[in-house]
């Protein structure tokens, strides 16, 4: 089956422009997530949604950055008035944590951001 | 809150002895811990799990992971390295007593396989 995709894949943009980042979940997966992996670094949580409940928006690194999901299922990033530091790759994520789940997480390739 | 150590930026193996890619955690509640690899050029792949049951636990490629809950570790074996091993490797933990997703990763350990 089809698996996690984002678009776009790479993107860049000038510093102060705002950008929108899209993830495509696993269908039925009910929990998705947003991660940054700077060059060659770890990866750093952004922010996870679980069916209906509140998102959990801890590692949003300053009120630049939002997210929503739309249905339950398509994600959107935004970034706005971006900033060279926001330069990096992008991933999202999905699992599924229903009953019988399997809780590892499936990962899309990524949109590698470039702030100009 | 939840914390991943992967105390190795890099590990050196020749092809055939076997391998051993450290990591550690720290977590309030139960642990949740996973192994993913990430091969050059390519996504983010799920190797193992522990979420309960035996301590031993076995995953994608021969690789296996030995949950330890004294020592709060869940390192990543292997007994015969391949050469195709080498790629970027990732601990991580999520807390399984709060409910919550938030999965917190390791800096992650560059395994080189030499042939």
């Amino acid at each position: 089956g089809a698996g996690v995709s984002q678009s776009p894949s790479n993107k860049v943009t000038e510093k102060g422009k705002d950008v929108e980042l899209r993830c495509d979940p696993i269908s039925g997966h009910t929990a998705l997530y947003w991660y940054r992996q700077s060059l060659g670094q770890g990866l750093e949580f952004l922010i996870y949604f679980q069916g209906n409940s509140a998102p959990d928006k801890s590692g949003l690194p300053s009120d630049r950055f939002s997210a929503e999901r739309t249905g339950g299922s398509v994600s959107t990033l935004t970034i706005q008035r971006t900033q060279q530091e926001d330069s990096a790759v992008y991933l999202c994520a999905s699992s599924s944590d229903s009953a019988g789940g399997s809780y590892e997480q499936y990962f899309g390739p990524g949109t590698r951001l470039t702030v100009t | 809150a939840q914390s991943v150590a992967q105390p190795e930026d890099q590990v050196n193996v020749a092809e055939g002895n076997p391998l051993t890619v450290k990591c550690t955690y720290s977590v309030s509640g139960n642990p949740y811990l996973f192994w993913y690899v990430q091969y050059p050029n390519r996504g983010l792949q799920f190797l193992l799990k522990y979420i309960t049951g035996d301590n031993l636990v076995k995953g994608s490629y021969g690789f296996e992971a030995e949950f330890n809950k004294s020592q709060t570790s869940f390192h990543l074996k292997k007994p015969s390295a391949l050469v195709s091993d080498s790629a970027l490797y990732f601990c991580a933990v999520r807390d399984g007593d709060t409910g919550g997703f938030k999965t917190i990763f390791g800096a992650g350990t560059r395994l080189f396989v030499k042939a």
